[in-house]
């Protein structure tokens, strides 16, 4: 079965500094991954997703993430972060041409200034 | 930009009570799921609706629930006997294909279930 791990809870970091939240998953075949941001009380926004091609992929809002095939990894980074970043991150993968997203527990991001 | 409408944002309800979450799924979308998130926890699948019919579910999606598409724009879920494990923000979420490059679930606002 598939399944994605994001191994950091919580993570703080200053306002511009750099990010990056961890994401692995478990698949034979190559996946469909995505990230989704979610803001207190809002439902679940995608930031961005890899289908094939090109492992580094750009989103919304300047964040990226790259497909790393050799290590189940698809990390997503943020060169400096904003404080409306805030908010709770989730990566989730499906497989393709399947129906549902499994997700990982969420990284919380907080910004302090 | 169109967008997943759900109703009610907040529902609270006493235990053994059915219960009926409503979505407005984008108009030209034929693909349809119901996700919850308990507290805390992940977000979980629950089921996917295509050609008026279930295309997948999950163990949580025992005899309790059921989904419908009642009409052209609305698709619910319901909760037959609500417990208190029921608890949680439940999300809709639809997409116009099933696959490919343009694949992606929009997902609307969530209604957050109370069962006391």
């Amino acid at each position: 079965a598939q399944s994605v791990t994001q191994p950091d809870i919580h993570i703080t970091v200053s306002e511009g500094a750099s990010l990056e939240l961890r994401c692995n998953y478990s698949y034979g075949a190559t996946p469909y991954l995505f990230w989704y941001v979610q803001s207190p009380g809002q439902g679940l926004q995608l930031l961005l997703k890899y289908f094939s091609g090109d492992t580094l992929v750009q989103g919304i809002k300047g964040f990226e993430a790259e497909f790393k095939r050799s290590q189940s990894s698809f990390n997503l980074r943020k060169p400096s972060v904003h404080w409306s970043d805030a908010a709770e991150y989730f990566c989730a993968v499906n497989e393709e041409y399947g129906n549902k997203l499994v997700f990982g527990a969420g990284t919380i991001l907080r910004v302090k200034s | 930009e169109p967008e997943v409408t759900q109703t009610p944002s907040h529902q609270v309800t006493q235990m053994g009570q059915e219960v009926i979450l409503r979505c407005v799924p984008i108009s030209n979308h034929l693909y349809f799921y119901w996700y919850r998130q308990i507290l805390g926890q992940k977000v979980e699948f629950l089921v996917s609706f295509y050609n008026n019919e279930i295309s997948e579910k999950s163990e949580i999606f025992d005899d309790q629930f059921s989904v419908e598409r009642p009409d052209g724009s609305n698709f619910t879920l319901k909760i037959r006997s609500t417990k208190l494990e029921d608890s949680a923000m439940y999300f809709c979420a639809s997409t116009r294909t099933s696959g490919g490059s343009s694949y992606e679930q929009y997902f609307g606002p969530g209604t957050r279930l109370t069962v006391t």
